[in-house]
């Protein structure tokens, strides 16, 4: 059974940094595209990133530079690093597991990590 | 980046209804296209993936068309589960999702 738990989400302060992690178990990991998609309260669907199979990484225009995706094929693990946090990043952060080895439809998400930007 | 713009953003529906949503891709997208449906506190769930294909356990009563830039989802004979919130995402070039449709109860 395919499982995806997130972790590392909290209270944060704007312009602080943060790291989410994505553990995964019940699939061959190193093989298939992983992403995080986040939702603001209230709010749609937003893509934030992927790194695929063989480690490349993709980010959505408003995340790149502030944004890191990193994969841990011996850990089972993505991760999610941030940095320069602001009120627009207050989100439920999603791990999604894609079909293959690239960033396509996700079959598999977690039940996401809360991250609150505030003073 | 490729837009897309689902429409209506909210529909109002009986039981028993057959309904539609539509999606557009501000460039052509061949069929990489994906549905889901994401219920209130929940994390979203696939149901079509590659514009028509349906997804392993997702009930025949739900069911996807288009190419290019024009898709379109289609849920025949509505039952009381599928009162949700309901996502298309481009997969063409990274990934993008369209604002959502709400499909709620007349």
């Amino acid at each position: 059974e395919v499982q995806l738990l997130e972790s590392g989400g909290g209270l944060v302060q704007p312009g602080g940094p943060l790291r989410l992690s994505c553990a995964a178990s019940g699939f061959t990991f190193s093989s298939y595209a992983m992403s995080w998609v986040r939702q603001a309260p209230g709010k749609g669907l937003e893509w934030v990133s992927g790194i695929v199979g063989g480690g490349r990484t993709y980010y959505a225009d408003s995340m790149k530079g502030r944004f890191t995706i990193s994969r841990d094929n011996s850990k089972n693990t993505v991760y999610l690093q941030m940095k320069s946090l602001g009120a627009e990043d207050t989100a439920l952060y999603f791990c999604a597991k894609g079909r293959g080895s690239n960033i396509r439809d996700f079959e598999y998400w977690g039940q996401g990590t809360l991250v609150t930007v505030s003073s | 980046d490729i837009q897309m713009t689902q429409s209506p953003s909210t529909l109002s529906a009986s039981v028993g209804d057959r309904v539609t949503i539509t999606c557009r891709a501000s460039q052509s997208i061949s069929r990489w296209l994906a549905w889901y449906q994401q219920k209130p506190g929940k994390a979203p769930e696939l149901l079509i993936y590659d514009a028509s294909n349906l997804e392993s356990g997702v009930p025949s009563r739900f069911s996807g068309t288009g190419s290019g830039t024009e898709f379109a989802l289609s849920i025949s004979g509505l039952q009381p589960d599928d009162f949700a919130t309901y996502y298309c995402q481009q997969y063409e070039t990274f990934s993008t999702f369209g604002q959502g449709t709400k499909v709620e109860m007349k």
